[in-house]
C-alpha cells in the first residue's frame, strides 16, 4: 500500500521561473492538505482540498500561489514567478474520507529559488 | 497566546531515560491532537493521536491529554539514540472539521548513548 507521493523530491528554479509541485495521496484518500516548513521554521497549513474543489485556502499566499486537485491525476501546487523567500520545503499530506481523521504526509518537495 | 505551543528545547536526556515532551494550546484549537516525528530532512511521521482525557499507550510511547489545563505531552519510555529527532504537536484548527492543522514550533529531543 503506497504511501503519499510526491514529485519532484527536489526542485530548483531561478527568480521568476514557475514551479509545479505534485502530490498523489494515499490509495482510498480523498482529502489532500499542502504545507509549507520554511527554514528553521514550523509547519504551515496551506490549503486543504477535495476531489476538484478547493475547502480551505486561508494559508496560501495571496499572489502567484494557486492549488488544484483534477477528477483525475495529482493535485499540483503551482507557484508562479518564484521569489528567493519561497525556498522551503513543501508537504502534501492526504486523509481517507473525512476531515477530521490522521493526516499522513509525503516525503515533501524541496525547493530551492536561485 | 499561540494556538499551539512548543518548547523548541533542545532537551537532552541519557540514554534509557524517559523523555518529556510537553504542548499547550488555547481555545482555538479542536480537542484532536497528534504527535508526528520529524528528523532532519525528513517529512513528519505519525506517531500517536488523542482525543480524550487521560493516557494513550502505544509500546514505548505515552500521550496524555489534559483539557482542564490545556495541555498535551508525549512520554518516551527507554529513550534511544534513534529517538533523537524533532517532536511536533498538532491539533486541528477550530471545530475540527476544516481539516487545517496547527502545529507547534516542535522540540528537539537529543538521546545521548
Amino acid at each position: 500500500n503506497a504511501g503519499v507521493m510526491q514529485n519532484p523530491r527536489h526542485l530548483v528554479r531561478r527568480r521568476g521561473q514557475e514551479a509545479r509541485l505534485r502530490c498523489s495521496p494515499m490509495k482510498g484518500h480523498s482529502h489532500v492538505y499542502w504545507y509549507r516548513q520554511l527554514p528553521e521554521e514550523g509547519l504551515k497549513f496551506m490549503v486543504y482540498l477535495q476531489k476538484e474543489n478547493i475547502i480551505d485556502e486561508s494559508g496560501m499566499p495571496k499572489e502567484r500561489f494557486s492549488a488544484e486537485f483534477p477528477k483525475e491525476g495529482p493535485s499540483i501546487l503551482r507557484i508562479q514567478q518564484v521569489v528567493r523567500g519561497d525556498s522551503a520545503a513543501y508537504f502534501c499530506a492526504s486523509s481517507p474520507s473525512i476531515a477530521g481523521e490522521t493526516q499522513y504526509f509525503g516525503p515533501g518537495t524541496r525547493l530551492l529559488v536561485l | 497566546q499561540k494556538e499551539v505551543e512548543q518548547n523548541s528545547g533542545p532537551l537532552s536526556v541519557p540514554e534509557g531515560a524517559i523523555a518529556s515532551l510537553n504542548c499547550t494550546y488555547s481555545d482555538r484549537v479542536s480537542q484532536s491532537f497528534f504527535w508526528y516525528r520529524q528528523y532532519s530532512g525528513k517529512s513528519p511521521e505519525l506517531i500517536m493521536s488523542i482525543y480524550s482525557n487521560g493516557d494513550k499507550e502505544d509500546g514505548r510511547f505515552t500521550a496524555q491529554l489534559n483539557k482542564a489545563s490545556q495541555y498535551v505531552s508525549l512520554l518516551i519510555r527507554d529513550s534511544q539514540p534513534s529517538d533523537s529527532a524533532t517532536y511536533l504537536c498538532a491539533s486541528l484548527s477550530g471545530s475540527g472539521n476544516t481539516g487545517k492543522l496547527i502545529f507547534g514550533q516542535g522540540t528537539t529531543l537529543q538521546v545521548k548513548p
